[in-house]
């Protein structure tokens, strides 16, 4: 019964591949996160999505690219990986926006 | 943009100690959060504080938007409180948070 989950846990790949990380809530919440925690613990927003509509697209590199193919799904899949990519990566829901919002269990990148 | 502050960057407490983690936000918020992020990297919603007082068990946390801060009280704390603990505000974008920098609290039997 977790309420939001993120596969896989842990993704280990090399540079130039093309991955996935998948995301799934069963809150029956209307918004969905990614969010980005660099090697200092810095947590930083990347993408939100409303009713399967992009509303918030930060400065990020167009190598990602999120999917919601339902209210309760967030994917996110990241071309040509490079060493920078490593990285935690959240996926979060909320009700709605503005709403407290809460996290999967992450995503540790490495990309060797 | 938000700007969030987090002070101190870093805390040491003997287990039993009280202390007050303080969150600073440059602008006006519709969503201000406290979080705790454990050693396994889980990110643990503690309080959505947007305004007023709240408390569960040890741990209680203040909002004062007109003055833009917020506080984070922890009681008697025990070794299991050692973690990150994150504010995050967001503002009218759209339920953007932005993140503080996070204070480090390590807590010694």
């Amino acid at each position: 019964d977790t309420a939001v989950s993120q596969t896989p846990k842990y993704l280990v790949t090399q540079m130039g591949n093309d991955k996935s990380i998948k995301c799934e809530q069963n809150l029956g919440h209307d918004t969905m996160y990614w969010y980005k925690q660099d090697s200092k613990k810095f947590l930083k927003i990347m993408f939100s999505y409303n009713n399967k509509e992009l509303i918030i697209n930060e400065t990020v590199p167009n190598r990602f690219s999120p999917k919601s193919p339902d209210k309760a799904h967030l994917n996110l899949h990241i071309n040509s990986l490079e060493l920078g990519d490593s990285a935690v990566y959240f996926c979060a829901s909320s009700r709605q926006t503005n709403y407290e919002q809460y996290f999967g269990p992450g995503t540790r990148l490495t990309v060797t | 943009g938000i700007q969030v502050e987090q002070s101190p960057p870093d805390l040491i407490l003997q287990e039993g100690a009280n202390s007050t983690l303080r969150c600073n936000f440059s602008d006006s918020v519709n969503n201000l959060q406290w979080f705790h992020q454990n050693p396994w990297g889980q990110l643990i919603n503690l309080f959505y504080i947007p305004s007023g007082t709240k408390q569960n068990g040890r741990l209680s946390a203040t909002t004062v938007a007109t003055e833009r801060y917020s506080l984070l009280y922890i009681s008697s704390s025990q070794t299991t409180d050692s973690g990150v603990y994150f504010c995050a505000a967001g503002g009218t974008s759209y339920g953007k948070l932005t993140f503080g920098q996070g204070t480090i609290l390590t807590v010694h039997p």
